[in-house]
């Protein structure tokens, strides 16, 4: 079955703590990239990658890293969580960007404290 | 970046179809128009996309005006499953995906 796979899907974590959401898919997509979800503002982008080892920007990258050292995964890194973090996390996959289908994971509700 | 604006929220009839309206005016010649709907407490799901045709698949029909400034996702029998928040997203060159606040779909019974 085709599946993007976000882990964890609750998270609960104090500020300063670094911390990694993993996203995986197995579609051989070349395509990822992360979003914030947070009421009134809909999903905004915070990095995404064309393939292995390129990754840039989106519209919200500050406080994450990321890195795509395989096809398959796409870990989204907090090096030090503020409370503005807080928010629901989606990794998304497709083929070729914006020309294909998109498949998004379930979702990482993360909370900083 | 192309942005687009859809109305906050809509309500449908069950069983009625449903027309979608979204209007994108700064599109570019190489935008792709994708709609996607979100569930409570899920991941957003593909609906459809489309560049400068009309396009159908089995969930939904994608009316893109000739000039590209609008389109409109159709459903032609709303059920209370479609309930759910559609968002109409361009997908420009630079491939960052612009999501907006989307509209809000309610179905009635």
């Amino acid at each position: 079955e085709a599946q993007v796979t976000q882990n964890p899907r609750y998270l609960i974590t104090v500020t300063g703590k670094k911390l990694t959401v993993t996203c995986s898919q197995n579609m051989n997509h070349e395509y990822m990239s992360w979003y914030r979800q947070d009421p009134g503002l809909g999903l905004r982008q915070i990095y995404y990658s064309m393939n292995v080892e390129v990754t840039d920007k989106g519209d919200v990258p500050e406080g994450y890293k990321v890195s795509r050292k395989e096809k398959r995964n796409f870990p989204l890194i907090l090096e030090s969580p503020s409370p503005n973090q807080t928010s629901l996390y989606f990794c998304a996959s497709s083929d070729i960007a914006g020309k294909t289908e998109a498949f998004f994971g379930q979702g990482t509700r993360l909370t900083v404290v | 970046d192309a942005k687009t604006t859809q109305p906050n929220s809509m309500e449908s009839n069950e069983e009625e179809p449903v027309h979608l309206p979204c209007n994108h005016s700064t599109i570019s010649g190489t935008d792709y128009i994708h709609w996607y709907r979100q569930l409570p407490s899920q991941g957003p799901e593909y609906v459809i996309h489309g560049l400068t045709s009309n396009v159908n698949n089995r969930m939904a029909s994608l009316a893109i005006a000739e000039d590209r400034k609008s389109s409109t996702l159709i459903l032609h029998r709303a059920t209370l499953r479609d309930a759910a928040v559609y968002y109409c997203i361009l997908s420009p060159g630079t491939y960052k995906y612009i999501f907006g606040t989307g509209t809000r779909l309610k179905v009635l019974a």
